[in-house]
């Protein structure tokens, strides 16, 4: 089956590092996703992962494990405006392009 | 540029009626997703188009939804005989190629759908 976990929220304070985790059992993998989503708000792009190892962009950075279905997505030096669901999205590749989206992990940034 | 667009931004109906929804993708983007989103969950996967065909339609939930893109760029999503489980907010995606490297799914601002 397809599976995406990630935890429901997570709060953290102003200025701190916060590591969001995420597991994953897909049919395929082509490739894992982060996307960024306010409230009320069509999700942005954050990163992609199709390697192990550590993807870094600014203040976030990914990484992935294919080996262990398992990914993080680091916020560094946070800001208020950090304050968003976390979606963690896997592509499935299994002769399709299906994308398999987690709930997504709502990140409370408090000053 | 412009970004995804999708018309109408909210949609009220009642149960047992017709609705279309419509998605602009970004020009020059040959891949078009749909999906919908409840309340505190993530993006469900509907159905996917690569040009005009529809290249998957696994996610979508039974045959009151269907989909078209005819001139591989506009694509509707039709809900028949819709019911209250329907509502949701359908969000539009597009991207550049069909999952070679990156291929960054840009979303639209979504169609919230209340079915009463």
């Amino acid at each position: 089956g397809q599976n995406i976990d990630q935890p429901t929220e997570m709060t953290a304070t102003e200025g701190a590092i916060v590591q969001i985790n995420c597991t994953y059992q897909t049919s395929g993998f082509n490739g894992l996703f982060w996307y960024q989503q306010h409230a009320g708000e069509a999700p942005t792009f954050l990163s992609y992962n199709v390697l192990d190892g550590l993807e870094e962009k600014g203040r976030f950075s990914s990484f992935l494990s294919r080996s262990k279905g398992y990914s993080y997505l680091l916020l560094k030096e946070l800001q208020m405006k950090d304050s968003a669901s976390y979606l963690c999205a896997v592509r499935d590749g299994t002769g399709g392009f299906k994308t398999i989206f987690g709930a997504g992990t709502r990140l409370f940034v408090k000053a | 540029g412009a970004g995804v667009s999708q018309t109408p931004s909210n949609k009220v109906t009642e149960k047992g009626k017709y609705v279309e929804l419509r998605c602009d993708p970004i020009s020059g983007h040959t891949a078009l997703y749909w999906y919908r989103q409840s309340l505190g969950q993530g993006p469900e996967f509907l159905i996917y188009f690569q040009g005009t065909g529809a290249a998957d339609d696994s996610g979508l939930p039974n045959d009151r939804f269907f989909a078209v893109r005819p001139e591989g760029s506009v694509s509707t999503l039709k809900i028949q005989r819709t019911e209250r489980g329907d509502s949701a907010v359908y969000l539009c995606a597009s991207s550049l190629t069909s999952g070679g490297g990156t291929d960054t799914q840009y979303f639209g601002p979504g169609t919230r759908l209340t079915v009463l």
